[in-house]
């Protein structure tokens, strides 16, 4: 079946800017994850949705993020006024919930920060 | 919060070797997946493995929860296994990810 979706891919945009990132998770999973890769580093923790709600988001370094997952499906990560230390690899993840905790990520979408 | 360190950093293998990867946990976890992030990014998943072993074609992998370490065998490499392995552990339903190791086979 479809894997974890994300769009956009690539994401170039100057600072200051506002962005939308996109992730569709494996059909029929209840949880959802946001990770951010810099170079040369392992993925790291911004938040997590259990259905609807964000369960935990004590990774988002600021109250530029926020994230939302209206529906318990598709999920958008937000970025305010952007700044360049934003640019990374954002990548999403899902998984069944309590019946398997086993992440699956997306391919990722690369933000740069002009 | 959970500290994960995986070894070697860097390992250059010629086609066909076989080679072992270390990753070390600090504290008890729930679930610990092994990755394969291909040159072109993507994070593919090789195995979910809280404890005991497990084995897919060329690649297995022990996990002793008891003594907090897993270990990733590959055997007989190939140029395709080129790219960063990363070992990540559930703290939480969060992972906690490694700072992976690189790996370059060579023909």
């Amino acid at each position: 079946g479809a894997g974890v979706s994300q769009t956009p891919s690539n994401k170039v945009t100057e600072k200051g800017k506002y962005v939308e990132l996109r992730c569709d998770p494996i059909s029929g999973h209840t949880a959802l994850y946001w990770y951010r890769q810099s170079l040369g580093q392992g993925p790291e923790f911004l938040i997590y949705f259990q259905g609807t709600g964000a369960a935990d988001d004590s990774g988002l370094p600021n109250d530029r993020f926020f994230a939302v997952r209206p529906e318990g499906s598709v999920s958008t990560l937000k970025i305010q006024r952007t700044e360049r230390g934003d640019s990374a690899v954002y990548l999403c993840a899902s998984s069944l919930g309590s019946r398997s905790n086993e992440q699956f990520f997306g391919p990722g979408t690369r933000l740069t920060v002009l | 919060g959970i500290q994960v360190e995986q070894s070697p950093p860097d390992l250059i293998l010629q086609e066909g070797a076989n080679s072992t990867l270390r990753c070390n946990f600090s504290d008890s976890v729930n679930n610990l997946q092994w990755f394969h992030q291909n040159p072109w990014g993507q994070l593919i998943n090789l195995f979910y493995i809280p404890s005991g072993t497990k084995q897919n074609g060329r690649l297995s992998a022990t996990t002793v929860a008891t003594e907090r370490y897993s270990l990733l065998y590959i055997s007989s490499s190939q140029t395709t296994d080129s790219g960063v392995y990363f070992c990540a552990v559930l703290g939480f339903q969060k992972l906690v990810f490694g700072t992976g190791t690189r790996l370059l086979v060579s023909p």
